[in-house]
């Protein structure tokens, strides 16, 4: 039972590459997120998903889509990298049957040249 | 606007020097309120969640308290391995399915 597993761990980019950071949690929630956490800043929500089929927008989606592909699995896709998506990306999931407390994954950490 | 501020930012304490972490917060239609320690180069991890004011919750070292306008998480007697950033997040009300966090308090504990 992993949890919650991101891939890569690490990725440099060039400014105006694009990518996909990978999510995927085997704790059969409906729900899944995205953070991005910077120095000083906290943690702030990107994107998240109620359910398979469904996502909204948080905090800061400029810059990014996402993609739930089924209940396993949602991915954040930067299409255009800029310097200033340079962070720690965390994705998450309900640790427990509530949706109160979250369980998050052990995060990519993207640096944009 | 839902806010949620944490201090200080940096706490160093000596090993068995208590101490209180700060957590104030403004959202519209409290949910839960949350505190995760952090570990340099890992993901947050879950310490306590509180729903209502004057619920306390401990683990070990660890007391976490609320009131209607903040939380504060004490620490007594810590320890070297205490040390972590320590996160405070709120789940409001009108969007229950969103968290916000604050920036942490990174804590320090010297032997």
């Amino acid at each position: 039972n992993a949890g919650v597993t991101q891939t890569p761990k690490f990725q440099v980019l060039k400014t105006g590459q694009s990518m996909t950071l990978q999510c995927a949690q085997d704790m059969n929630h409906n729900s899944m997120y995205w953070y991005r956490q910077d120095p000083g800043m906290g943690l702030r929500l990107i994107y998240y998903s109620a359910s398979e089929g469904t996502t909204d927008k948080g905090e800061v989606p400029n810059g990014y889509n996402v993609s739930r592909l089924n209940k396993r699995e949602f991915s954040l896709r930067l299409e255009s990298a800029a310097p200033s998506q340079t962070s720690v990306y965390f994705c998450a999931t309900p640790q427990g049957p509530s949706t109160d407390t979250q369980y998050f994954g052990p995060g990519t950490r993207l640096t944009v040249l | 606007e839902d806010q949620v501020t944490q201090s200080p930012e940096a706490l160093r304490l000596q090993e068995g020097e208590s101490s209180s972490l700060n957590c104030s917060y403004t959202v519209s239609g409290l949910r839960g309120l949350f505190w995760y320690r952090q570990d340099p180069g890992k993901g947050p991890e879950f310490l306590f969640t509180l729903y209502s004011a004057g619920e306390e919750k401990e683990k070990e070292r660890l007391k976490a308290t609320l009131t209607k306008k903040e939380s504060f998480l004490h620490i007594t007697a810590p320890k070297p391995e205490d040390s972590a950033t320590y996160l405070c997040a709120v789940q409001a009300g009108r969007n229950f399915n969103k968290f916000y966090f604050g920036s942490g308090t990174k804590l320090n504990v010297k032997p």
